[in-house]
Order: C-alpha cells, then structure tokens, then sequence
C-alpha cells in the first residue's frame, strides 16, 4: 500500500467554484503534513502546513483528520491562477518525505 | 523563506556526455537534500538522499553508478548523470531541508533532454 494516496483528478472546475482535495495517508505515526502547489514544468512551491486544528490562508483551508488518516485542501472562490497540480506531502521521523500523485485542477473562464 | 538555487534549468546534451547539476542552500545549511527526477504529468520520483558528508541513499531501481550524488559542503549537492542516453531525459529536482526543519524547499528544476 502506498504511504500517501492522492485523487489524480483531472478536476475541472468554473471560475468561482469551490472544490475540494482530499489525500490519506497509511502510516499512523506520520507526523507532518503539508500542501504543495506544482506548476507545469515547475518546482513545488509550500502551499500552506496542515494542522488538526485547520488552517486558513485566504480562499485556502487545510484540516487534519488524525483518526481517519487523510488530509484535505479547500479551494473557494476559484481563480484562473489557480490552475495547477496541488501535492499533498507527508512526513514521518528523520528524512521520510512522502508525496501524493498530485491532483490537477483547471479552472475554466 | 529559505532558497534552493538549482541550476542550469536547462540542459540539452549528446548522447554518452555527463552532465552535472548542481542544488545550493542559500540562506541555510542543508543537512540533508533530496533528488527526484519527474516525467511529464506524473509524479516527483525520489531518486537519492544525500547527506552532508556521507553517501547518499539512493531509492530502489536507481544505478548508483549512473546517477553520482556528491553533498560534500552543508550548502551545496550535485548530481552527476554520466553518460546519458535519451531514456534519461527528464525533469529533474533537489529539495532541501535544515537540520531539524520540516520543511522541504525545492530548486526550480533542470530539463534535461539528450539527443
């Protein structure tokens, strides 16, 4: 079993939509979690850390759900910009980085 | 926040040439840093670990003698792809991370395409 697992989409949404991403993750002890934005031909680029507690940054929420090992990236009010693939990474003890597949999203004028 | 300074971004070499690619910390020392490499629409793919001053740990399926990972100083790592055939032509990646940092920074990415 993979240790992230990551919807590919496409998604494809309206501009000004809302859409959701959501990414588990097998191993308990995995300890942080974090959103990653690539763009095509482009390094990922730290979207925003995920916490229990949830996260907002704008139109961006991230939550942490611990008991059911998955996190999740809410997108509102899409724009043409945020086009891209969005990575979900997560990390255990030392030097263990995990990455999702990434999740396309295109949002469409 | 912290840089990578990744460079050339682009490399288009002949068949059997080596080329070197070279990942810096900027603002930083990096302990440890990551090399992926990327094909299109698909995933980062790990290809080594390196860490300062030892050798790296490369991920199975990747040639150790093929892609030569050197972190000799806290800020910079290479990697070395020695003689390239086209089937390496590939988007490739360093990240970076602090001794105790969680965060992985990334290098802009070099394209290498081999005729």
């Amino acid at each position: 079993r993979k240790e992230v697992e990551q919807d590919p989409g496409p998604f494809n949404v309206p501009e000004g939509a809302t859409v959701a991403f959501n990414c588990t993750y097998s191993n308990s002890a995995s300890q942080s979690f974090f959103w990653y934005r690539q763009d095509c031909r482009k390094e990922p680029k730290l979207l925003m850390s995920v916490y229990s507690s949830g996260n907002e940054d704008g139109r961006f929420t991230a939550q942490l759900n611990r008991a059911s090992q998955y996190i999740s990236l809410l997108i509102r009010d899409s724009k043409l910009s945020d086009s891209a693939t969005y990575l979900c990474v997560v990390t255990k003890t030392g030097n263990q980085f995990y990455f999702g597949t990434g999740t396309s999203l295109t949002v469409i004028p | 926040g912290a840089v990578v300074s990744q460079h050339p971004s682009r490399v288009i070499c002949k068949s059997g040439t080596s080329v070197k690619i070279e990942c810096r910390s900027l603002d930083f020392q990096a302990t440890t840093m990551f090399w992926y490499r990327q094909f299109p629409k698909k995933s980062l793919m790990l290809m080594a670990t390196s860490n300062e001053g030892s050798k790296a740990t490369y991920e199975q399926g990747v040639e150790k003698d093929k892609f030569l990972i050197n972190h000799a100083s806290l800020t910079l790592s290479t990697l070395t792809v020695t003689s390239a055939h086209p089937e390496d032509s590939s988007f490739y990646i360093c990240s970076a991370r602090s001794h105790g940092g969680e965060k992985l920074f990334f290098g802009s990415g070099t394209q290498l395409s081999v005729l």
